[in-house]
C-alpha cells in the first residue's frame, strides 16, 4: 500500500501571510495524481488543487499553489494571502488508478 | 441540483444493532466510495464500487457491507460485528475508474450509545 505523510499536525498563520503545508508520499507507480483537499469545520471535503505526476509544471489555483518535487516524492501546498476562511484541516492524497491514499491531515488556523 | 447527498447527518445506534447509511448521487458518476474518518487517522477506505452490481473491499471492510443495485445509490451497512463504529463516514464519487478527482458528500456522524 502507498503511504502519504503529513508531518505537521497543526499550523497557524497570520491573516494575509503565506503558509506552506508539507506532504511526502511513497509510491512505486510512475503515473499518478496528487491532491490537496480542504475540510472546514462543516466537515465537507473540498478539492483545493490537483497535480498530474507526469506534468513538471506546478499547479496553481488562485492563492493556492504547489511545489511538486517528483524525485523527492514531495508535494507541498502554499497558501498566499491567507484568509480566515482558510481555517480548516488540509489533507494530501495520491491516486494511482483505482484507490486514493490520504495523509492524516494538517489543521491550519488563520489568526486575525 | 447536482451533487452527492448523505443521510442522515447524525445517526445514533445502540450496541448490537445494524444501521444503514445512505449515499445518493446525480452526477452520473460510475465509481463510488465509502470512507471512515477518525481523529488523527485521516480517511480510510471501507468499500468501493466501480460499476453497478460490483464492489470491492477496502482497507477496513470488516464489520461493514454494501450494495450497488443502482448507479445512483451506494448504501453502507454498519453491522454489529463492527467493534468500534463511532466515527464520521464520508461517501465519495468519481467519474470512472482510472479517472482522477473524487467528490465528497457532506458526511454522516455515527455514534454508538
Amino acid at each position: 500500500a502507498q503511504t502519504v505523510t503529513q508531518s505537521q499536525p497543526e499550523m497557524s498563520v497570520q491573516e494575509a501571510e503565506t503558509v506552506t503545508l508539507s506532504c511526502t508520499y511513497d509510491t512505486s507507480e510512475n503515473n499518478y495524481y496528487l491532491f490537496w483537499y480542504k475540510q472546514p469545520p462543516s466537515r465537507q471535503m473540498i478539492l483545493v488543487i490537483r497535480q498530474e505526476a507526469y506534468k513538471q509544471q506546478n499547479a496553481t489555483e488562485n492563492r493556492f499553489s504547489v511545489n511538486f518535487q517528483k524525485a523527492a516524492k514531495s508535494f507541498s501546498l502554499k497558501i498566499s494571502d491567507s484568509q480566515l476562511g482558510d481555517t480548516a484541516m488540509y489533507f494530501c492524497a495520491t491516486y494511482t488508478g483505482n484507490q486514493f491514499y490520504f495523509g492524516t491531515g494538517t489543521s491550519l488556523t488563520v489568526i486575525p | 441540483d447536482g451533487g452527492i447527498t448523505q443521510s442522515p447527518k447524525y445517526l445514533f445506534r445502540k450496541e448490537g444493532q445494524n444501521v444503514t447509511l445512505s449515499c445518493e448521487q446525480n452526477l452520473n458518476h460510475d465509481a463510488m466510495y465509502w470512507y471512515r474518518q477518525d481523529p488523527g487517522q485521516g480517511l480510510r477506505l471501507i468499500y468501493y464500487s466501480q460499476i453497478v452490481n460490483d464492489f470491492q473491499k477496502g482497507d477496513i471492510a470488516e464489520g461493514y457491507s454494501v450494495s450497488r443495485e443502482k448507479k445512483e445509490s451506494f448504501p453502507l451497512t454498519v453491522t454489529s460485528a463492527q467493534k468500534n463504529p463511532t466515527a464520521f463516514y464520508l461517501c465519495a464519487t468519481q467519474t470512472g475508474a482510472g479517472t482522477d478527482t473524487q467528490y465528497f458528500g457532506p458526511g454522516t456522524r455515527l455514534t454508538v450509545l
